[in-house]
């Protein structure tokens, strides 16, 4: 079964700095989707960013990027020019390629506050 | 579109009692998902459904029931609720077409306690 490790539970970060997420998981398949998702204190869980495995190009969006690492299993996500709005919980997901589910596998999660 | 909704927000229930949360989504989604969170942790499945009148189990399924009988609508049983079961719960929806195929969106969540 797929496991994702979150091992940073809680980070801080100084407004209009860049600040890394760091996630790693477990797998034996070779495709699949990794996700960031992001849950402000209203509890809605908000998609940040995704990036299929069989991509090389790490994806971006706009002050969010990934650097993910295929072979260290490895998928990192950094926030640049950081804003208060940017306070929350972080979590990291992956979905496994096999038809049927789509079922997302989540990481523990980790608290990002933002300081002013 | 509303999207994902999900009532009630909050709910108590005291040991042994019943409830059924309810799901609906308006974006004509063939999957839907029953999530929880216990404090500190991330989201695990508790069953989910590819389409109406299909579904099967997820990781933490005990203690629950579900149906399909609708696209629309997923709602998810607690027979017996136990301590345990206090939890965050959330409900996602997903399609397998259109521009960001398998993205799921999420409902607001139900605080439930049971005491």
């Amino acid at each position: 079964a797929q496991t994702v490790t979150q091992s940073q539970p809680e980070m801080s970060v100084q407004e209009a700095e860049t600040v890394t997420l760091s996630c790693t998981y477990d797998t034996s398949e070779s495709d699949y989707y990794l996700f960031w998702y992001k849950q402000p204190p209203s509890r809605q869980m908000i998609l940040v960013i995704r990036q299929e495995a069989y991509k090389q190009q790490n994806a971006t969006e706009n002050r969010f990027s990934v650097n993910f690492q295929k072979a260290a299993k490895s998928f990192s996500l950094k926030i640049s020019d950081s804003q208060l709005g940017d306070a929350a919980m972080y979590f990291c997901a992956y979905r496994s390629p096999q038809g049927g589910s789509e079922k997302l596998v989540f990481g523990k999660g980790m608290k990002l506050t933002v300081n002013p | 579109n509303a999207g994902v909704t999900q009532t009630p927000k909050f709910r108590i229930l005291k040991i042994g009692q019943s409830m059924t949360l309810q799901c609906a989504q308006d974006m004509n989604h063939n999957y839907m998902y029953w999530y929880r969170q216990d404090p500190g942790m991330g989201l695990k499945l508790i069953y989910y459904s590819v389409g109406a009148g299909i579904t099967d189990k997820g990781e933490v399924p005990n203690g629950y029931n579900v149906s399909r009988s609708t696209t629309e609508d997923f709602p998810l049983r607690l027979e017996l609720a136990a301590p345990s079961q206090t939890s965050v719960y959330f409900c996602a929806s997903s399609d397998t077409t259109g521009v960001l195929p398998y993205e799921q969106y999420f409902g607001p969540g139900t605080r439930l306690t049971v005491t």
